[in-house]
């Protein structure tokens, strides 16, 4: 089973900031790697798939990058709406999601 | 649009079985992949098990397997999941996926709103 690492646990920062989340997979994915967010009591939303891919509707300020075993989410400036967990998930072997990363502020 | 709606969870005892349902709206169902994740409280995101559009792929992940069957009926646009020798590590919310891309399995760009499964005597 691939294992997905992501870092940090928790991201503090103020709206404005730029936030960089890390997700390092045990072997590689090659680029079969998605980001979701999710809002307390809500259900996770798609914001990127195949490592760099905007789903439909997510704004220009999340990007994603990486390959094989590392990966990043980008979010260039952050707005009070993005503060919430954040998972990566591959699709490389079988399905695996990482532990999660807080954006708080 | 598209819309998951799942239906089947409940409160059951350990060892008991439930089946699970989810219903899809707003797209060519038997064109894509579907999926069970699941969240326990508190926890992050777990994949259950997968089915091909034909049906013809099912997979499961170790924790579940030999315990769960995935189906699908594409006549009524379903998925199902035949949970058998329930325990409380099966406790969670539910969430029936939708692949994001015609044929192939990897990102989940619908979900259902979950159905919680609590297992507790």
């Amino acid at each position: 089973e691939i294992v997905l690492t992501q870092s940090p646990a928790t991201l503090s920062l103020f709206p404005g900031e730029r936030a960089t989340l890390s997700c390092r997979a045990s072997q590689s994915v090659s680029r079969y790697l998605a980001w979701y967010q999710q809002k307390p009591g809500q259900v996770p939303r798609l914001l990127i798939y195949d490592t760099s891919n905007r789903a439909t509707g997510i704004p220009a300020r999340f990007s994603g990058s990486g390959s094989g075993t590392d990966f990043t989410l980008t979010i260039s400036s952050l707005e009070p709406e993005d503060f919430a967990v954040y998972y990566c998930q591959q699709r490389s072997n079988w399905l695996t999601f990482g532990g999660g990363t807080k954006v708080e502020i | 649009q598209v819309h998951l709606v799942e239906s089947g969870g409940g409160l059951v005892k350990p060892g008991g079985s439930l089946r699970l349902s989810c219903a899809a709206f707003g797209f060519t169902f038997s064109d894509y992949y579907m999926s069970w994740i699941r969240q326990a409280p508190g926890k992050g995101l777990e994949p259950v098990a997968y089915i091909s559009g034909s049906s013809r792929y099912r997979s499961y992940a170790d924790s579940v397997r030999g315990r769960f069957t995935i189906s699908r009926d594409n006549a009524r646009n379903s998925v199902f999941l035949q949970m058998n020798s329930l325990s409380a590590d099966d406790t969670s919310v539910y969430y029936c996926v939708k692949d994001i891309a015609v044929g192939s399995l990897g990102a989940f760009d619908s979900w259902g709103q979950g159905t919680l499964v609590t297992v507790s005597s």
